[in-house]
């Protein structure tokens, strides 16, 4: 079983639509963050989140932080077919950065 | 600047093989190491972690195992492979020092024919 349920699973959608991936998990997590990954590489880091209810903006990617520490939340606005790729949220559930369980992943394609 | 590398980059093994991938960190001392499956496009499974030479954590119970014989190398092996092994098996490392941010390997596809 997984820790962490990325919904959806895959999303196809045009060029300009707006997007929002979710992250679900019933246990509370000390952080948050998300990757995008591109075929046979390894994920990238786009974003950490701390703060139950924190928000973090970075360009069009808004990223928001359950108040109870165990969701979150990637929205993209404008899409654009340079933001294709597989997004990926990771907890540590430690606290002590030891251990990062990650979600079943959102492979998003933007159609131009 | 730190870097991480991994290899073999591709492997096509026979079911009862032994397996060995190998994965060095460059750049930064005591790194927490990891070693991920992933299945495609799907998420990352964690199968081990260590945080010291010889320390190892493991999450799955399954016929793999995973060495730190020095303090930037981290060693991922099988005696037997299981067609069930076939997979994307990505290392990565962290430092406490930048709050848990993972950076991983290039990967090493693992095809077990």
């Amino acid at each position: 079983t997984q820790l962490l349920e990325q919904s959806p699973q895959f999303l196809s959608i045009q060029e300009g639509e707006n997007l929002t991936v979710y992250c679900n998990s019933s246990s509370v997590f000390s952080s948050l963050q998300w990757y995008r990954q591109e075929p046979g590489e390894g994920p990238v880091l786009l974003v950490t989140v701390v703060t139950g209810g924190e928000v973090k903006k970075l360009k069009r990617l808004t990223f928001q932080f359950g108040d109870a520490r165990k969701d979150s939340s990637l929205h993209i606005t404008a899409a654009q077919p340079g933001d294709t790729g597989l997004y990926l949220c990771a907890g540590d559930r430690s606290g002590t950065g030891n251990q990062f369980y990650f979600g079943t992943g959102t492979s998003l394609t933007v159609i131009p | 600047s730190q870097t991480i590398h991994q290899w073999p980059a591709t492997l096509v093994q026979p079911v009862g093989s032994p397996l060995s991938l190998e994965c060095t960190v460059e750049g930064t001392s005591n790194p927490n190491l990891y070693w991920y499956r992933q299945a495609a496009g799907r998420g990352l499974q964690l199968l081990f972690y260590s945080v010291g030479i010889g320390q190892i954590s493991s999450e799955v119970p399954q016929n793999l195992s995973a060495s730190r014989p020095q303090d930037r190398q981290f060693i991922l092996s099988s005696k037997k492979l299981l067609l069930s092994d076939s997979g994307f098996y990505l290392c990565a490392w962290t430092s406490l020092r930048r709050t848990g941010e993972l950076f991983f390997g290039e990967g090493s596809r693992l095809t077990v024919l």
